[in-house]
This record gives structure tokens, sequence and C-alpha cells, in this order.
């Protein structure tokens, strides 16, 4: 039971490329999440899809795109990748988008834009 | 925007002694929950404590919430090695999508 699955796990970008990064997951959960991890900072939500056919923008959606797949996979697409999106993204999965659900991650892709 | 607030940020203890971490928010939540993260590796679910709870236990972890301050800790008793990695507190006021993690405590276990 792999849990939540992302690839790549690193990835060198130039500026101006773009990049799709993927994500699924293998709990049959309904909810699906990005967020970017920065140095000493928390994580954000860049945007969530609370069930399949449907996303949503979270604290920081400028500069990505996100597509659901289908309920197993989530796709976090950058179309002009700019030095200011170096970071670490993370997917995550919750049961649903309710309240007391907690959320699985998977190990994350390591991000830089030159 | 950063609700919940972790204090220490780094923290560096003997293996056997017992660490204490501290999260402070500032709004009204539903529940509270504690994330590890080792390094290079996604964030692992802990605990979860509801905002009418106050005290709860799992194996070596206890965590404790005081609305009225607006803070909660995470204590681990009896600390191993496997236990260095990072713990974030993550506030939630409603739905999954909608809590705020905060900037974490590390937490280094000399052997």
């Amino acid at each position: 039971n792999a849990g939540v699955t992302q690839t790549p796990k690193f990835q060198v970008l130039k500026t101006g490329q773009s990049m799709t990064l993927q994500c699924a997951q293998d709990m049959n959960h309904n909810s699906m999440y990005w967020y970017r991890q920065d140095p000493g900072m928390g994580l954000r939500l860049i945007y969530y899809s609370a069930s399949e056919g449907t996303t949503d923008k979270g604290e920081v959606p400028n500069g990505y795109n996100v597509s659901r797949l289908n309920k197993r996979e989530f796709s976090l697409r950058l179309e002009s990748a700019a030095p200011s999106q170096t970071s670490v993204y993370f997917c995550a999965s919750s049961e649903r988008d309710r309240v007391n659900q907690p959320q699985h991650f998977g190990d994350g892709t390591r991000l830089s834009i030159l | 925007s950063q609700q919940g607030e972790e204090d220490p940020q780094a923290l560096s203890i003997q293996e056997g002694e017992n660490a204490t971490m501290n999260c402070s928010y500032k709004t009204s939540i539903n529940n509270l929950q504690w994330y590890r993260q080792n390094s290079g590796r996604g964030l692992v679910h802990l605990i979860l404590i509801r905002s009418n709870e106050r005290e709860k236990h799992s194996g070596r972890l206890r965590v404790t919430l005081d609305t009225s301050k607006k803070s909660s800790s995470l204590l681990i008793t009896a600390s191993r090695a496997a236990d260095t990695a990072s713990y974030f507190c993550a506030t939630s006021r409603g739905s999954a999508s909608k809590i705020i993690f905060g900037s974490g405590t590390r937490l280094s276990i000399r052997p």
C-alpha cells in the first residue's frame, strides 16, 4: 500500500519552462491537495480538489494550474516557471474535505528554477 | 497567513529525556493536529485533538489543548533517536482544506 506517490522527486528547470508534477493516491480518498514548503515556513495550500471533478484555489494559486484527472490522480502544472517557484511541493489526500480529517502526504517534489 | 506558531523553533535533548513543544494560535478552531516530518520526507499525521478535548494520548505522545489560552503542547516521553524530526502543528477552522500549518519545531535527539 503506497499511500500518496509523487513524481518526479527532483527537478531542475530554467525560467520560463513548463512542467507538470504528478500525484496519485491509492487510499480511495475523495479529497486531494497541493502545498508548497519554503524554508522557515509552514506548508501553504496552492490548490485543492474536494472531490473528483472539482478544484479550488488555496492561499497561493498564482502561477499554477491543477487537474483532477480521476479519483486517484491530481496534477499540478507550472506553465512558465519563475525562480520564486523554487520550493518543495507536497501532495496530500484526505478521506473527505471535512472537519477533523487528517491528511496523508507524499514525500514531495524538490523543484529548482534557475 | 500562518495561524499556529511553534515554540521553540529548535530543540536538542538527550536520548531518554522528554521533549515538549508548544503551539499558539490566534483565532478559534475546530481542531488542532500535530504532524511529524523526517528529513527529506513528507508529513506524517500524529494526533488530532478537537476543540472540546483537553488532553489526548497516543503511545509516547501526549497532546494538551487550552482553548482559553489558544495554545497546545506536544510532549514526547522517553525520546529516541528516531524521534529526530520537525514537528508541525496545524489548526483547522473548518474543512480539511482550511487547515493552516505552523513553521515547525526542529527536534534533535542526542545519543
